[in-house]
């Protein structure tokens, strides 16, 4: 069974900087495309960023292009998301999810940006 | 951009009748080379991740009751809870994988009258 832990949330002032990481277990991660969705305090999800199982594929929300950066490392079955010059919008539970359609989920790991 | 929309946005429903959540797309979710449409459903209740119900538009996920059932084609899509239980009580979301920006609707909170 898929099981996924993001790790890295933290109280951050606005133009900082974090770095998310998503340990992953119990499938072939290399195989497989990954995400990252966000979940603002009482609001509803939020598409962020993808990845293919090689790293061939990008892709970013509008909202994160230019400061945010996914990637993946396939030897240690990890997922990453640097995020830079953040926000107070940016304030979230972020999640990694696995596959094409989400078929697995971590637990989140919440991310706030306030001075 | 595709653009989902969800309605209604809230929705009261007695347990044991059937709740329905409508989801348009701005754009047609079916890839005609494969014949697949590629429209999600998730549910998620409060202080948890989303759980993947439906995909492939009408697809269920292993372990997912039969009364979810997903139907629709093209723009318009319906999740379908046939006969309402209690532990149904959840937002649930849409989510198109077709076309990158991937997007999910805004969400229908479901509450039992």
């Amino acid at each position: 069974e898929a099981h996924l832990v993001e790790s890295g949330g933290d109280l951050v002032q606005p133009g900082g900087s974090l770095r998310l990481s998503c340990a992953a277990s119990g499938f072939s991660f290399s195989d497989y495309e990954m995400t990252w969705v966000r979940q603002a305090p009482g609001k509803g999800l939020e598409w962020v960023s993808y990845i293919s199982h090689d790293t061939a594929t990008i892709f970013y929300a509008d909202s994160v292009r230019g400061r945010f950066t996914i990637s993946r490392d396939n030897a240690k079955n990890s997922l990453f998301l640097q995020m830079n010059s953040l926000r107070a919008e940016d304030t979230a539970v972020y999640y990694c999810a696995s596959g094409f359609y989400y078929d697995a989920w971590g637990q989140g790991t919440l991310v706030t940006v306030s001075s | 951009d595709v653009v989902m929309t969800q309605s209604p946005d809230s929705l009261a429903v007695s347990l044991g009748e059937r709740a329905t959540i409508r989801c348009k797309s701005s754009q047609n979710l079916l890839y005609n080379s494969n014949s697949k449409t590629y429209l999600a459903w998730y549910q998620q209740k409060p202080g948890q991740p989303p759980k993947l119900l439906i995909y492939w538009a009408f697809t269920r996920d292993s372990g997912v009751p039969d009364r979810f059932s997903g139907s629709g084609s093209e723009t318009d899509f319906t999740l379908t809870i046939s006969s309402l239980q209690a532990e149904d009580v959840a937002v649930y979301y849409c989510h198109q994988y077709y076309s990158a920006p991937y997007s999910f609707g805004q969400g229908t909170k479901l509450e039992i009258k």
